[in-house]
């Protein structure tokens, strides 16, 4: 049984930089979301998949972030121009639909920007 | 807007010594109220989800109860190793998971 993995764990970038963090969910799930938390925080949601198709963006995304999940199945979400304030734990989690969603979630990327 | 507070923000405990963690809420039609446990570094784990007030579920330690406006979280007879941040979310209509800033509980031996 595997479960939502994460890639990479830890990343450390300067400022400006593009960064792309990958995610493979639980594989008989249909549901992506990426969810993001600073320290002390809940998470907080940032888009997510049904399938291949984006269903829904949190209006506080900044237009520098991105996500894709090309055939359905694992995920990507990039930062471009990278800024201290996206310092932040990157969530991926998984469900299947129907019903209230049990979310599975990842270990997370802990990204810091310089 | 789904709220959700949880209080208190941290909460230490001697071994044994039992409490709860409180979850207040607001939506639109509750669909779902999720608590779930983590780790330092790791992602949240799935505990309980209760869909309707007066619904009650228990693991081990853990009991979760569910009114119209709040859920707990009752510990009992507490170890160290329930020491953990521990998240309340709710789910209205079809939208994604609303998440409270959790409850850092410490259980100290």
């Amino acid at each position: 049984d595997t479960g939502v993995s994460q890639d990479p764990r830890h990343k450390i970038t300067k400022r400006g930089q593009n960064v792309t963090f990958r995610c493979d969910p639980i594989s008989e799930h249909n549901r992506l979301y990426w969810y993001r938390q600073t320290l002390g925080q809940g998470p907080e949601f940032l888009t997510y998949f049904q399938n291949e198709a984006q269903l829904e963006k949190s209006r506080l995304l900044s237009d520098r972030f991105s996500a894709e999940r090309p055939k359905g199945s694992f995920s990507t979400l990039e930062i471009q121009r990278t800024e201290q304030g996206d310092s932040a734990m990157y969530l991926c989690a998984s469900s299947s639909t129907g019903g209230a969603e049990k979310l599975f979630f990842g270990s997370g990327t802990q990204l810091s920007v310089l | 807007e789904d709220q959700v507070t949880q209080s208190p923000e941290a909460l230490r405990l001697q071994e044994g010594e039992s409490s709860s963690l409180n979850c207040s809420y607001t939506v639109s039609g509750l669909r779902g109220l999720f608590w779930y446990r983590q780790d330092p570094g790791k992602g949240p784990e799935f505990l309980f989800t209760l869909y309707s007030a007066g619904e009650e579920k228990e693991k081990e330690r853990l009991k979760a109860t569910l009114t119209k406006k709040e859920s707990f979280l009752h510990i009992t007879a507490p170890k160290p190793e329930d020491s953990a941040t521990y998240l309340c979310a709710v789910q209205s209509g079809n939208t994604p998971l609303v998440f409270g800033k959790g409850t850092r509980l410490s259980v100290i031996a």
